[in-house]
């Protein structure tokens, strides 16, 4: 069976600081989608970042990227300039598609607080 | 386009009863999962429907129920209401036609159980 593991339960950083969290998985699987959502404390859940794990190039979308290693099964996510508005839930979720069912598992989260 | 909805935002039910939440799948999708995430926790996965089908199911009992509609709208459906179904319930949609499965998220609704 899948999972996901998140060791960080509260993270801080410094505005305009970058910070790392961790996400590390398990799965027998070889072809499989890793994604980072963020939920604000309006807790609307956000995509934040994709990485399908056959493409061995690093995912990026603007200030966020993740350092996917898959033979350590580790999709870490690096938050780069951060922002006030970054303070939320993240979220780290494993799929696979099988058999025409999208199946999802979710780290239990770490809560990062920016500080001005 | 537009976004993910559920109703209602929050509810009140007493041990016992029934509830039923909505969701409508944000344009252009055709995939609804729910999810339950309590406090503090990760949201865990109910089932999913596809073309009015259930396509998955977690780890919950039969009292979780679901229904699609031809818009591709959803409600999930909770008999006999426990302690423990208090949560933020959240509906998700994505397309069985774009491979990454990516998932779109409403706003959830809060579910407390007295």
């Amino acid at each position: 069976a899948q999972t996901v593991t998140q060791s960080q339960p509260e993270m801080s950083v410094q505005e305009a600081e970058t910070v790392t969290l961790s996400c590390t998985y398990d799965t027998s699987e070889n072809n499989y989608y890793l994604f980072w959502y963020k939920q604000p404390p309006s807790r609307q859940m956000i995509l934040v970042i994709r990485q399908e794990a056959y493409k061995q190039q690093n995912a990026t979308e603007n200030r966020f990227s993740v350092n996917f290693q898959k033979a350590a099964k580790s999709f870490s996510l690096k938050i780069s300039d951060s922002q006030l508005g970054d303070t939320a839930m993240y979220f780290c979720a494993f799929m696979k598609f099988f058999s025409g069912t999208y199946k999802y598992i979710f780290g239990t989260g770490t809560r990062l607080k920016v500080l001005a | 386009e537009t976004g993910v909805t559920q109703s209602p935002t929050h509810l009140i039910k007493t041990r016992g009863q029934q509830v039923t939440l909505r969701c409508s799948s944000q344009s252009g999708h055709n995939t609804v999962s729910w999810y339950q995430q309590a406090l503090g926790q990760g949201p865990q996965f109910i089932f999913q429907y596809y073309r009015e089908e259930e396509n998955g199911r977690g780890n919950f009992p039969p009292r979780f129920s679901g229904l699609q509609f031809p818009n591709y709208s959803s409600e999930l459906n909770v008999n006999a209401l426990e302690l423990d179904d208090s949560a933020l319930y959240l509906c998700a949609s994505s397309s069985q036609g774009i491979p990454d499965g990516a998932q779109y998220f409403g706003p959830g609704t809060r579910l407390l159980v007295l």
